[in-house]
């Protein structure tokens, strides 16, 4: 079993649409759960992260966490042109080195 | 220069060539990872260095060989390297290493083919 599945999409919505990202992992010590987005010809950027179960929210963005599940989502609201890139999910995997363990990635693109 | 710089941003070599990858961090971090992104899988982490000194080698083939001479630059030197080595190689950086949460600041990649 691998220990972050993430369906890597690709993923076509029109504007304004709702947007539902998700992963599934498979360690329950994880604490701290994150998302980047990567441009195309960029390296990815942190766009969120939270701190156990429950919701944030960061303007049109929202992150989830179900702990139980073991199952994390993003919602974007009002989905943009530019929102169109890929979302990874990450885990720090370990406190001595700063490990992040990342999804494989969900290619996402908002079609105006 | 802002954030996290990569020479050169794209590379093609033969197997037999030797050559080497540049990351600079202008952010004043203390640690520094290098990655490797190939198409259809997860970022995989290669190697950290926390204050100059390598704190993880997650099983890289010694083909691969990192180099922190301080803690603004890092290196990855490429000998005999295979076909399947063909990917985005991502350097990164963040404050310190041996936190749990820990935000990495990512340079734009070295997208490296051999032929």
């Amino acid at each position: 079993q691998k220990e972050v599945e993430q369906d890597p999409g690709p993923l076509s919505v029109p504007e304004g649409a709702i947007v539902s990202l998700n992963c599934t992992y498979s360690n329950s010590a994880f604490q701290y759960f994150m998302w980047y987005r990567q441009y195309s010809r960029k390296g990815p950027e942190l766009l969120m992260y939270t701190y156990s179960s429950g919701n944030k929210e960061d303007g049109r963005f929202t992150a989830q966490v179900d702990k139980s599940s073991k199952y994390i989502s993003l919602f974007i609201r009002d989905s943009q042109p530019s929102d169109s890139a890929t979302y990874l999910c990450a885990f720090p995997g370990s406190s001595n080195t700063g490990k992040l363990i990342f999804g494989q990635g969900t290619t996402l693109q908002v079609k105006p | 220069e802002t954030g996290v710089t990569q020479t050169p941003r794209h590379l093609v070599m033969g197997m037999t060539n030797k050559k080497s990858l540049k990351c600079e961090q202008h952010l004043g971090h203390n640690a520094m990872y290098w990655y490797k992104q190939s198409a259809k899988k997860p970022l995989e982490l290669m190697f950290v260095y926390s204050l100059e000194e390598r704190v993880e080698n997650n099983s890289v083939p010694s083909r691969f060989s990192p180099e922190c001479p301080n803690s603004s630059h890092l290196f990855l030197h490429l000998h005999t390297l295979q076909p399947e080595d063909s990917a985005l190689y991502l350097c990164a950086s963040s404050q310190v290493a041996g936190t749990l949460y820990n935000e990495q600041f990512f340079g734009p990649g070295t997208r490296l083919t051999v032929l």
